[in-house]
Formats: structure tokens, C-alpha cells, sequence
């Protein structure tokens, strides 16, 4: 199916573990982001690609950093998670605003 | 920088009944205005959205208003149906990357 694929569904860390969050899309968009989601705030921007090759700060980068791989792959890592980083992480890409983003299923991480 | 406040947090309509969801924006150079619905344990999804040159949209039972003066736009959903209880997400954007500003989200509960 056409989409954005993000990769794990759940993880839970302990406290100072890395792990890295994997997204792919195979509707050659050209713009890719990372959002974290928390209860009654919305969603935030942690980091975006506008294009392959390059890669720029959100609302909220600290604590995380990000690698577009090619066009089809983005991946957020957390070097040492800590609690603050549990959240839901969306991974949503785009290449015009006819069609809005597309986002990805979600993880759903904790760090306990 | 950009600031999207979004409200009521909550609202509960009868069915069959009109909803309205009101957002204003901050910074007078935003040109897009979307809307998202998320439903529990889902990913965000377009349902509508507006540009700055155009003053109303409609899309069967929603509609999307802007009034650029006073800088808020506004979703109306008429003859509420149980399956529009969700999670409403505003957002503006000014720049060509599509990076979004988002509302907190507004939690819609249709009583049957």
C-alpha cells in the first residue's frame, strides 16, 4: 500500500538507551517531518527535510537528530532517551498542499 | 514566530446538530490554513482546508471560513453524525517547505 511506513509501532526504553525510529514513503515526496505528539498539545515539530540532503530544526530538536537517507527514508534518533521524551512520534511527508500531509501510523514510545 | 490558538478544548453537540471549531493565527504572512481529524489511536488525516486569497470552502457537510483581518479562521460541521467524534487539529503555514503551526486540537463529542 502507498504511504508512509514508520517502524517500531511501540518501543519502551530505559532511561539513557538509544534507539532510532524509522520512516519511509514511496509516494516520492520531496518534504518529510518528525512530529511528537503529547496529551492536550498538539502536535509539535521536532525536525523536517524540506528536501534529500538536507534537514533543519523544529520547535523542539533537543535531545534528538535525524538522517534523510534518500528521498524515501527519514530516521529520528535518540541518543539518551530520558522520560520527557515519552511521547507518540508521527512521521508525515509531503510534496504539495493539494493532497495535505500524509502521516505515518505512529510509535508509541516510553522511557521509563 | 508563528502562535495558533485553537478552542474550545471540548465540545459536545447532539447529534444532528452544527459544530464549530475556531482558530486564530499570529503572524499576518500565513496563506494556509488546514484542518485535520484524528480519530482514537489513528493518525491525522486532511479533511479541508483554506488560502489566504479565498474567503470560504465547503466540502459536503464541513466548511472552512477565513477572516484574514481579524487573523482566525474557523471549521463548521453541520448535521452531526456519530462518526465525527474526533480530534480536530487547526494549523497555518506561511513558508514553501509546508511547515505547519498547530492548534492543541479540539475534542468533539457527539451525544446520540
Amino acid at each position: 500500500n502507498a504511504g508512509v511506513t514508520q517502524t517500531p509501532k511501540f518501543q519502551v526504553l530505559k532511561t539513557g538507551q538509544s534507539m532510532t525510529l524509522q520512516c519511509a514513503q514511496d509516494m516520492n515526496h520531496n518534504s518529510m517531518y518528525w512530529y511528537r505528539q503529547d496529551p492536550g498539545m498538539g502536535l509539535r515539530l521536532i525536525y523536517y527535510s524540506a528536501s534529500e540532503g538536507t534537514t533543519d530544526k523544529g520547535e523542539v530538536p533537543n535531545g534528538y537528530n535525524v538522517s534523510r537517507l534518500n528521498k524515501r527514508e527519514f530516521s529520528l534518533r535518540l541518543e539518551s532517551a530520558a522520560p520527557s521524551q515519552t511521547s507518540v512520534y508521527f512521521c508525515a511527508s509531503i510534496t504539495g498542499t493539494a493532497e495535505g500531509y500524509t502521516f505515518g501510523s505512529g510509535t508509541r514510545l516510553t522511557v521509563v | 514566530g508563528e502562535n495558533v490558538e485553537q478552542h474550545p478544548s471540548t465540545l459536545s453537540v447532539q447529534e444532528g446538530d452544527s459544530a464549530v471549531i475556531k482558530c486564530t493565527y499570529s503572524d499576518s504572512a500565513s496563506n494556509y490554513f488546514p484542518w485535520y481529524k484524528q480519530e482514537l489511536g489513528k493518525r491525522p488525516q486532511l479533511i479541508i482546508d483554506i488560502r489566504s486569497n479565498v474567503g470560504e470552502k465547503k466540502d459536503q457537510r464541513i466548511a472552512v471560513t477565513l477572516n484574514k483581518t481579524a487573523k482566525h479562521f474557523s471549521l463548521h460541521i453541520t448535521e452531526t453524525q456519530p462518526e465525527d467524534s474526533a480530534v480536530y487539529f487547526c494549523a497555518a503555514s506561511k513558508g514553501s517547505n509546508y511547515q505547519l503551526i498547530w492548534g492543541a486540537g479540539t475534542k468533539l463529542i457527539i451525544k446520540p
